[in-house]
């Protein structure tokens, strides 16, 4: 399997805070990676796509990059919905594996 | 607007069979190219991949489950099942239902989750 390590794993940071999140892969998976955002008793969110693309509806200060095995997730101004926890996931490979998370706490 | 329901017992005994089945609305479950998925989620932890199906019944699964995981479609109802065989505490989780455009993707549309606690 692929391993996915996100870090932190904790990040405390204020509104119009930049908030950068890293996903690491064990192994070279192209640009094979999602982002998904999570609040407390709802189902992922995705966010991102093929590493960088925005899926329909999420706001422009999200912004994926990276390619290989180094991966970033930004928040351009971090805004009071924002607050919530962030999984990266792999699908270049037949087992699909999702990082740790980050959980974004209000600093 | 795809909708994605999952359905089952909440509680299951250990060494017992978890089900579960998931009801798409708003769509087809057989629209070309689409593969069907189940997560899960302990408390208070990260997501893990279970597998996915496609609609003429191909599936993978995590190899790490494989050998206690059995996914299967109705095209009929709409509806696609999960089956968790031997279960034990640690099996307790929030499952998810989910959408994958494609085989090997992420997953686009997700259903609510339901908890499922294996305890005796």
């Amino acid at each position: 399997d692929i391993q996915m390590t996100q870090s932190p794993s904790t990040l405390s940071a204020s509104v119009g805070d930049r908030v950068t999140i890293t996903c690491r892969a064990s192994q070279s998976i192209s640009s094979w990676l999602a982002w998904y955002q999570q609040k407390p008793g709802k189902a992922p969110k995705l966010l991102i796509y093929k590493a960088s693309s925005l899926e329909s509806g999420v706001p422009s200060r999200f912004s994926g990059s990276g390619s290989g095995t180094e991966f970033t997730l930004t928040i351009s101004s971090l805004q009071p919905d924002d607050f919530a926890t962030y999984y990266c996931q792999q699908y270049n490979s037949y087992s699909l594996t999702f990082g740790g998370g980050t959980k974004v706490e209000i600093k | 607007q795809l909708q994605l329901q999952e359905s089952g017992p909440g509680l299951v005994k250990p060494s017992e069979t978890l089900s579960l089945t998931c009801t798409v609305s708003g769509g087809s479950i057989s629209s070309s190219s689409y593969y069907w998925g189940w997560i899960r989620q302990p408390p208070g932890k990260g997501l893990e991949w279970i597998g996915s199906i496609y609609y003429s019944g191909s599936t993978y699964y995590n190899p790490s489950l494989k050998s206690r995981v059995t996914i299967s479609v109705d095209t009929s109802k709409n509806q696609f099942s999960l089956k968790l065989s031997s279960v034990t505490a640690a099996d307790t989780a929030v499952y998810y239902c989910a959408k994958q455009l494609e085989r090997l993707y992420y997953f686009d549309y997700w259903g609510q989750g339901t908890l499922v606690t294996v305890s005796s």
